[in-house]
């Protein structure tokens, strides 16, 4: 296991198209969430998922995105009717929260999505 | 509201010297306050967080709940720590992570 992974690493599309990114999470892993990220600001939460619960979203998921965890293990973003805004890179992150031990649960981040919206 | 301000964008010093990236929040409760790293072309990673109380790469980082503040420091800069730092806060259980616009760490020879 080499940590998170997200693909595609990089994408452009035109205004008006839709975008799907996949992340795959460290394995067993039962926490993942998904932040964005733009130029010259830090992540931005987006949303989260307990297993294939999706448990917050953040008011900046408008209706054209939804997330999705179907099987409690990967998860896919997908942006509808793209527009120039959308622009940043989308971090996903895993973490494994014990509930029992009610113990930090550190996240770990893949390596981002850089989208660019023509 | 949850918030996190990092005041400076970009912090310069030279090798050797004292650092300290600055990190103010503003949260109602308990936070759980973390320091992250990202090194050139790297993914972001958890330097370290008030809770656990240890120094990691000669970086520490004290709570401080009066003035709600959380800076990081390390008495002698190394070049190895050029990197962009951010400062995170968190509720319990570790949910959602709320950034700080992040500072730059450059570290000259």
């Amino acid at each position: 296991d080499t940590g998170v992974s997200q693909d595609p690493r990089h994408k452009i599309t035109k205004r008006g198209q839709n975008v799907t990114f996949r992340c795959d999470p460290i394995s067993e892993h039962n926490r993942l969430y998904w932040y964005r990220q733009t130029l010259g600001q830090g992540p931005e939460f987006l949303t989260y998922f307990q297993n294939e619960a999706q448990l917050e979203k953040s008011r900046l998921l408008s209706d054209r995105f939804s997330a999705e965890r179907p099987k409690g293990s990967f998860s896919t973003l997908e942006i509808q009717r793209t527009e120039q805004g959308d622009s940043a890179m989308y971090l996903c992150a895993s973490s494994f929260l014990d509930l029992r031990a009610s113990s930090y649960n550190e996240q770990f981040f893949g390596p981002g999505t850089r989208l660019t919206v023509l | 509201a949850q918030r996190v301000t990092q005041p400076e964008k970009l912090l310069s010093v030279f090798k050797g010297a004292p650092v300290e990236l600055k990190c103010n929040y503003s949260y109602s409760g308990s936070p759980e306050l973390f320091w992250y790293v990202q090194y050139s072309r790297q993914r972001l990673q958890l330097l370290l967080r008030h809770i656990s109380r240890e120094s990691i790469k000669g970086f520490t980082a004290d709570l401080n709940k009066g003035e709600t503040s959380f800076h990081l420091k390390k008495p002698f800069a190394q070049e190895g720590d050029s990197a962009m730092y951010y400062c995170a806060l968190s509720g319990r259980y570790g949910n959602k992570l709320v950034f700080g616009a992040g500072t730059i760490l450059r570290v000259k020879s």
